[in-house]
């Protein structure tokens, strides 16, 4: 079993709220991600980290942000919910592996529907 | 750059074989293979990196063509609990960071 928690699993908010979605993982891995799926579709990378006071953005451009000032927790804010951030985001973890990605751990997503 | 998967979709009755396969236009080093099921996260099925190493926890099994930057999951004897969307990951040189998913192959295993 993985050790990687979400929360909020279900969020809505509405219009220009702030929210922050919460990621802690107990595997000691040093990166972690954040992908962005709508249902049935495929999984974008908006943010990653390698580890501490490390984060860089995906290939899906975000008005998100992250940070990642302890191993264990990479949370993702966003300062201003509009409804085109409706989706569900995916937390994850890989074991370190020298030269390549190791297995990815999902959370279970939180799911943000922005009214 | 995403990888291409095909086919986008399948639908078997149990029992039966399923091929998905899995392109990119540049080179790789590592594919990953999850599989997703509905309202549910991405599970790990497999690695296999450039030079044939595989490192999996089930018993599917998978190719990876270097030179023509393809992979291919096979599923044979398919069962009910296959069903579910699967997803290639690719991950290219320089230490592979980024890992890009394909768009998925939703797989129908019917009774």
């Amino acid at each position: 079993e993985a050790d990687i928690y979400q929360t909020p699993r279900y969020l809505v908010i509405g219009t220009g709220k702030k929210i922050t979605l919460e990621c802690s993982q107990t595997m000691g891995h040093d990166k972690m991600y954040w992908y962005q799926q709508d249902p049935g579709m495929e999984l974008h990378l908006i943010h990653y980290s390698y580890g501490v006071n490390s984060t860089e953005k995906g290939d899906l451009s975000s008005e998100s942000t992250v940070s990642r000032i302890r191993t264990e927790h990479f949370p993702l804010t966003l300062e201003s919910a509009r409804p085109s951030h409706t989706s569900q985001y995916l937390c994850a973890s890989s074991v370190d592996e020298e030269g390549y990605t190791g297995e990815l751990f999902f959370g279970e997503g939180s799911r943000l529907t922005v009214l | 750059q995403q990888p291409v998967q095909s086919p986008q979709a399948v639908i078997l009755r149990e029992g039966e074989d399923a091929v998905i396969n899995c392109s990119s236009s540049k080179a790789l080093y590592s594919v990953h293979w999850y599989r997703q099921k509905h309202g549910e996260a991405p599970v790990f099925l497999m690695i296999l990196l450039k030079g044939g190493e595989q490192k999996g926890h089930e018993k599917i099994s998978a190719s990876f063509n270097e030179k023509k930057q393809q992979s291919s999951l096979y599923l044979t004897a398919s069962q009910l609990s296959y069903s579910g969307t699967y997803f290639c990951g690719t991950g290219g040189l320089q230490g592979a960071q980024k890992l890009v998913f394909g768009q998925g192959t939703r797989l129908t295993i019917n009774p």
